[in-house]
């Protein structure tokens, strides 16, 4: 079965401290993505990457940054976390484009809820 | 650039009632369509999908029909359970400028069945 994990369900920081967000997928895909969920705004993208070591930027990157130094793990971390990061952090995978351009599925984590004090 | 509209919730519909979540697109090219739903407590799940103009996805009795003319994906289901209960997102596949794809959500839409 597939299967994306996170470290945590419920985290809570205070402002100024360096919040790491794990995620582990076991279905060896080659993308993953970190997103923010936020009432009435939906899921919006912060980073993703395609390839151990590689990243690029999605629509909200700032105040963030990521790292992947092994395919199955993709984590996210928050330099110095202030209040306005607050948030459902979701993490998710997928196989590798295909050339068609045909999207697969993206398969997702059950999130980390963290609370910034 | 591109994005995806859907209705504001709640939606509170009674058991075996008939379900509609309009969700509306604009996008460059052909993307490909998606609802995902997510249950309380968990993760987003995919739902169903259609890759090209006039394919309808379905699953689990909800169907979706990708329609280019009308930049339109709209959910439904002809009879809905309480299990049904959830958050509905519409996404569609999102060419960045590198080249790469990700997909961008719609806003979501709540759906609250009563017995």
């Amino acid at each position: 079965d597939v299967k994306v994990t996170q470290s945590s369900r419920y985290l809570v920081k205070r402002t100024g401290e360096k919040v790491f967000l794990e995620c582990v997928q076991d279905m060896d895909h080659e993308n993953m993505f970190w997103y923010r969920q936020d009432p009435g705004l939906g899921l919006r993208l912060i980073y993703f990457s395609y390839d151990v070591k590689m990243k690029e930027k999605g629509d909200i990157p700032e105040g963030y940054s990521v790292s992947r130094e092994k395919k199955e793990r993709f984590s996210l971390i928050l330099e110095s976390a202030s209040t306005n990061q607050t948030s459902m952090y979701l993490c998710a995978s997928t196989v590798r484009d295909r050339a068609s351009g045909s999207y697969n599925e993206q398969f997702f984590g059950p999130g980390t809820r963290l609370t910034v004090l | 650039g591109d994005s995806v509209t859907q209705m504001e919730g709640p939606v509170t519909l009674s058991e075996e009632a008939f379900l509609t979540i309009n969700c509306t697109y604009t996008a460059t090219g052909y993307p490909s369509l998606f609802w995902y739903v997510q249950y309380p407590g968990e993760g987003l799940q995919l739902l169903l999908k259609a890759t090209k103009a006039d394919d309808k996805g379905s699953n689990k009795g909800f169907e979706a029909t990708y329609r280019k003319e009308t930049t339109s994906f709209h959910l439904e289901k002809g009879s809905v359970q309480v299990s049904d209960s959830a958050v509905y997102f519409c996404a569609l596949t999102l060419l960045m400028d590198t080249g790469r794809r990700a997909l961008t959500f719609g806003s979501g839409t709540r759906l609250q069945v009563q017995p």
